[in-house]
């Protein structure tokens, strides 16, 4: 089956410096679909971005992503970290007539 | 934004115990599922439906039982819980299974098994 891995289980940043999350993936399929979640506390998981087409950029909300088929990666960037970028963060990919995976969620803590 | 209902929010049971957990989306979407989500494990799929009357088994499906009974309602049982089932419950539902239709999220129930 499909497997999504986020390396790294928590991340903590100082305020203002660069975000890089890991996400790599495995499938047998060609075109998968891979997606960002964001969770902030005690909320629910909801979309942050997703993408499709193989080396382009996709960015929503300070965050981007690019799909690199070649390498099966979709790391998640940002620039400046800030406070209330704190939150869990999950990579998953989905793909046609499948159910979709999830990585086991990057915790962010940011501080001052 | 679609609508996700999970019911109870929150719910305490002892061990043994009888437990159903309910999802409402009014999204009309086909697909819907029930994750749990535990600290180092992530979100973990017990059971998917992609339609009235229709179940998929999951990635941990043991100790689970669910029924889809409309488009809208699918439910979550536990017949005879344990703490190992002690967890936050996520429902969900999509448009389509494998697409670039993204998953909206219930608030999810925490379950609590004593």
């Amino acid at each position: 089956g499909d497997s999504v891995t986020q390396t790294e289980g928590l991340v903590t940043l100082t305020e203002g410096l660069p975000v890089m999350l890991n996400c790599t993936y495995q499938t047998i399929y060609s075109n998968p679909f891979l997606f960002w979640y964001v969770q902030h506390l005690n909320e629910s998981p909801r979309l942050l971005l997703k993408s499709f087409t193989d080396n382009k950029r996709t960015e929503h909300q300070g965050f981007h992503a690019t799909l690199h088929k070649s390498s099966s990666s979709f790391h998640l960037q940002k620039s400046s970290a800030q406070l209330s970028d704190s939150a869990l963060y999950y990579c998953a990919l989905s793909r046609k007539n499948y159910k979709p995976t999830f990585g086991k969620g990057t915790s962010l803590v940011v501080h001052p | 934004e679609a609508a996700v209902t999970q019911s109870p929010r929150n719910k305490v049971t002892v061990t043994g115990g009888n437990v159903t957990l309910s999802c409402r989306q009014t999204n009309s979407h086909n697909y819907m599922y029930w994750y749990r989500q535990d600290t180092g494990h992530g979100l973990r799929l017990i059971h998917y439906s992609y339609g009235a009357g229709n179940l998929q088994i999951g990635d941990v499906p043991d100790g689970y039982k669910a029924t889809r009974t409309t488009q809208e309602d699918f439910f979550l049982l536990l017949e005879l819980a344990s703490p190992s089932q002690t967890s936050l419950y996520f429902c969900a539902s999509s448009d389509e299974r494998g697409s670039n239709e993204r998953l909206f999220f219930g608030h999810g129930t925490k379950l609590s098994v004593l």
